[in-house]
């Protein structure tokens, strides 16, 4: 089955630097990715969806200049968390799908970010 | 209110009981159902996926689809401690784009 590779797991981060987490489809092309956070015992929050090739659609609220979200190729889109503060800290987990996305969307394993 | 709405528990029932998980929804474009099974601090694993109304089998777990009620239901027959985890639905219209999911329901299954 689709398997989306996510890294890191988790990382911690000083207050201020930049973090860069990827997302890679390992055996099929994702022409749409999604970025979501969850806080915890909270569901999914989407964050963007990014297409292959193009900018990046942001939902409302969401800082694009902070979490800048790049998808360069069909197997790779990158979201990096620019000049972290302490309430960035949560968990952060993309899917992707394949073109017509017929099958529920894949996830990643997740990344866990705490900024100190 | 929200588009999708799913009884967050927590839910607690013995291994080898039937459970029964659920999900109500405002839209009527959605048309895919998913749910997703996640264990914590783990991305959400797909369980069932189901295209309009209609059951859908797949070894202990049944999906139902009911659109004129918009109501969608994950049941887990003889259910096991390793289903303990938190459960959500989710879902999307005919476009291949973002899905709305429910909050989720945690689920203990005791031994």
């Amino acid at each position: 089955g689709a398997v989306v590779s996510q890294h890191p797991s988790w990382v911690i981060c000083k207050s201020g630097t930049s973090v860069k987490i990827e997302c890679r489809s390992l055996d099929f092309q994702a022409t749409t990715m999604f970025w979501y956070r969850q806080f915890p015992k909270q569901s999914l929050m989407l964050m963007a969806t990014s297409n292959e090739g193009s900018k990046a659609t942001y939902e409302q609220g969401v800082e694009k200049d902070k979490f800048l979200i790049n998808h360069a190729s069909l197997t790779l889109s990158t979201l990096t968390v620019t000049s972290a503060h302490p309430e960035d800290s949560s968990f952060y987990i993309c899917s992707a799908s394949s073109a017509g996305g017929e099958d529920g969307y894949t996830f990643g394993s997740g990344t866990r970010l705490t900024v100190v | 209110q929200k588009e999708v709405e799913q009884d967050p528990g927590p839910l607690s029932v013995p291994e080898g009981a039937i459970v029964s998980l659920n999900c109500t929804y405002s839209n009527s474009a959605f048309q895919y159902f998913m749910w997703y099974r996640q264990y914590s601090r783990k991305g959400p694993e797909l369980l069932m996926y189901t295209y309009s109304s209609g059951n859908k089998e797949d070894g202990r777990f049944t999906a139902q689809v009911d659109k004129s009620s918009k109501y969608i239901s994950l049941f887990i027959r003889d259910s096991q401690p390793s289903d303990s985890a938190t459960y959500l639905c989710a879902m999307r219209g005919l476009a291949a784009g973002k899905s709305t999911f429910g909050d989720g329901t945690t689920l203990t299954v005791k031994p």
